[in-house]
């Protein structure tokens, strides 16, 4: 089946600018995660999504930063007014959910890979 | 706050060759620890998934064991071959749903 996508691939926009990146998990994963992928930072947390439940928002740097989740399905990653600091790849994965206490296999897409000039 | 640390950062062995990819953590509460191997330019494949509960995974040519008393996780990758090129992560799950990576190790094997 198909996997987790993310588009686009590769994104490069001047500093200032809003850019939206998107998110399609595997069909029938509840969960959906956000990460970000920095030289020198590593691989780090942004946001969670289950279900309808409020999404956990611990991981987003800054408030230029937001996502949504519409029907529970495809998700979007908004940075405003970017920096260049925010020149990463961008991760997204999914997983099943099969409640509390139980952590399952995340599935990560390619990425997109923004670069802010 | 979690710390997973991944040593050493990179290896360069030749074919065939078996090696041990290390992985600690600071917090040993953590539901599970994934393995993970990331090629260039690409996301991020999952390899091995163990539980708290459990003391290793097998599969194929890759066995994990963990130890959470101790904070360690180790990747055992037998007969080491080119295809097995990559970078390699390993991260935890701890409390809420969100893993906490390391750096990764970078491996070379050379024909």
């Amino acid at each position: 089946g198909a996997g987790v996508s993310q588009s686009p691939s590769n994104k490069v926009t001047e500093k200032g600018k809003d850019v939206e990146l998107r998110c399609d998990p595997i069909s029938g994963h509840t969960a959906l995660y956000w990460y970000r992928q920095s030289l020198g930072q590593g691989l780090e947390f942004l946001i969670y999504f289950q279900g309808n439940s409020a999404p956990d928002k611990s991981g987003l740097p800054s408030d230029r930063f937001s996502a949504e989740r519409t029907g529970g399905s495809v998700s979007t990653l908004t940075i405003q007014r970017t920096q260049q600091e925010d020149s990463a790849v961008y991760l997204c994965a999914s997983s099943l959910h099969r409640g509390t206490g139980v952590r399952e296999t995340q599935y990560f897409g390619p990425g997109t890979r923004l670069l802010v000039l | 706050k979690q710390e997973v640390t991944q040593i050493p950062a990179a290896l360069s062995v030749p074919e065939g060759e078996n090696l041990v990819l290390n992985c600690s953590f600071t917090d040993s509460a953590i539901y599970n620890l994934q393995w993970f191997r990331q090629d260039p330019g690409k996301g991020l494949t999952s390899l091995l998934l163990i539980q708290s509960s459990q003391r290793e995974q097998t599969s194929g040519r890759l066995n994990a064991s963990l130890d959470k008393s101790s904070g360690r996780s180790t990747l055992y990758i037998a007969a080491s071959q080119p295809g097995d090129s990559a970078t390699y992560l390993c991260a935890v799950f701890q409390g809420a749903q969100k893993l906490v990576f390391g750096q990764g190790t970078r491996l070379t094997i050379n024909p």
